[in-house]
């Protein structure tokens, strides 16, 4: 069965110091996995997405995941946080489905 | 471009009564639309996915007769929650994409259900 385990519930990191947030997943065949961002009272937006190509995938806001099959994992980073990150982040694979992780919330602190 | 609406954003009935949630493309058609739900502090669910013009197809233990769907037009779906019961208070997410699960899901803001 497939399935996506969000390693922290919550992150909190400083403005400016660098982000991780930890995904690991299970999956029969040859993933797509995605990153996917939740702010308050706005629709989930797509960070990112890994669909079989390059293995470092880059995407909006200066957020990265690398997909690492030997340890199944697809870990998002940032270099720098702001504080516009602070936000509920998603790790998500697809089958014929998306099926999502459990959420990681990001605070940033000033 | 991709915006995806949901009306109302939040809602309080009581014990019984029936709920209406509309979820709205603005400015694409979308194909197929999802309903997901999600319980405080966890992840969303998949409830359900409809085609346009189609019957819904739930996920197991979705109850069909509980949470009926409707997507009459390319631009919108509805969620009616029927008989609605304190245990049916939850968060309600749509999407919708062009083409399937298989193309990007834009999803709404989400609808906050509480039923006293």
């Amino acid at each position: 069965a497939q399935s996506v385990t969000q390693l922290d519930s919550h992150v909190s990191v400083s403005e400016g110091t660098p982000v991780l947030l930890r995904c690991n997943y299970s999956s029969s065949y040859s993933p797509s996995l995605f990153w996917y961002v939740q702010h308050p009272n706005k629709g989930l937006q797509l960070l990112l997405k890994y669909t079989s190509a390059a293995t470092l995938v880059k995407g909006i806001n200066g957020f990265e995941a690398e997909f690492k099959k030997s340890e199944t994992s697809f870990h998002l980073t940032k270099p720098s946080a702001h504080m516009s990150d602070a936000a509920e982040y998603f790790c998500v694979v697809r089958v014929n489905k998306l099926i999502f992780g459990a959420g990681t919330r990001l605070a940033v602190h000033p | 471009g991709a915006v995806v609406s949901q009306h109302p954003s939040w809602v309080i009935c009581k014990s019984g009564t029936s709920v209406k949630i509309e979820c709205r493309s603005l400015d694409f058609q979308a194909t197929t639309m999802f309903w997901y739900r999600q319980f405080p502090k966890q992840s969303l669910m998949l409830m359900a996915t409809s085609n346009e013009g189609s019957k819904a197809t739930y996920e197991q233990g979705v109850e069909k007769d509980k949470f009926l769907i409707n997507h009459a037009s390319l631009t919108l779906s509805t969620l009616t929650v029927t008989s609605a019961h304190p245990e049916d208070s939850s968060f309600y997410i749509c999407s919708a994409s062009v083409g399937g699960a298989y193309n990007e899901q834009f999803f709404g803001p989400g609808t906050r259900l509480t039923v006293l």
